[in-house]
């Protein structure tokens, strides 16, 4: 049982290239999550997938997309990186269909946009 | 909206101390609340959580307790050691709403001394 996977680890870019950082989990969870932490900011929710087949913004989406593939898998994609997106990227998942239940969180991605 | 405060850090502490770290919170109904911890360089992980008023989490010698009256959840432990030096989230997820979004804290770094 690995949990909740992210690739790559670390990754740097520069100004206007593309990249798709990917997430999946092996839980069987409903809900999927892109965080990112900043210094002194803490996590602010990029987009989020309540379930298969659906994807909604968080409190940052813009300058990224999200695909949620299937159950396992959502990805988070940034089309033209800018510096201001220098993070580190955490995926999240959790078993909805109550207030109770966790957040397992993946180890993260270094992302530095040069 | 929901709200979590915590207060800032670092928190800096001698090996055997006391500890508490503050967390107070704005929502509406009776959310879950939950203490996350972030080791240097990893991802979150759940350290403990309560999912209703006067419950009480525990886990690894840290406790919290779901004050409803004070709409608090601070989080304590006797005697800290130094492996406990880490960044720690409070956090809770809504009761209403379907998706469950939770809303954390800004994160409160704990350093501990030999």
């Amino acid at each position: 049982n690995a949990g909740v996977t992210q690739t790559p680890k670390f990754q740097v870019l520069k100004t206007g290239q593309s990249m798709t950082l990917q997430c999946a989990q092996d839980m069987n969870h409903n809900s999927m999550y892109w965080y990112r932490q900043d210094p002194g900011m803490g996590l602010r929710l990029i987009y989020y997938s309540a379930s298969e087949g659906t994807t909604d913004k968080g409190e940052v989406p813009n300058g990224y997309n999200v695909s949620r593939l299937n159950k396992r898998e959502f990805s988070l994609r940034l089309e033209s990186a800018a510096p201001s997106q220098t993070s580190v990227y955490f995926c999240a998942s959790r078993f909805s269909g109550g207030s109770y239940n966790e957040q397992f969180f993946g180890p993260g991605t270094r992302l530095t946009v040069l | 909206g929901n709200s979590v405060t915590q207060m800032e850090g670092p928190v800096t502490l001698s090996e055997e101390a006391f500890l508490t770290i503050n967390c107070t919170y704005t929502a509406t109904g009776y959310p879950s609340l939950f203490w996350y911890v972030q080791y240097p360089g990893e991802g979150l992980q759940l350290l403990l959580k309560a999912t209703k008023a006067d419950d009480k989490g525990s886990n690894k010698g840290f406790e919290a307790t779901y004050r409803k009256e004070t709409t608090s959840f601070h989080l304590e432990k006797g005697s800290v050691q130094v492996s406990d030096s880490a960044v720690y989230f409070c956090a809770l997820t809504p009761v209403s709403g379907g998706s469950y979004i939770p809303t954390f804290g800004r994160g409160t770094s704990l350093i501990v001394h030999p």
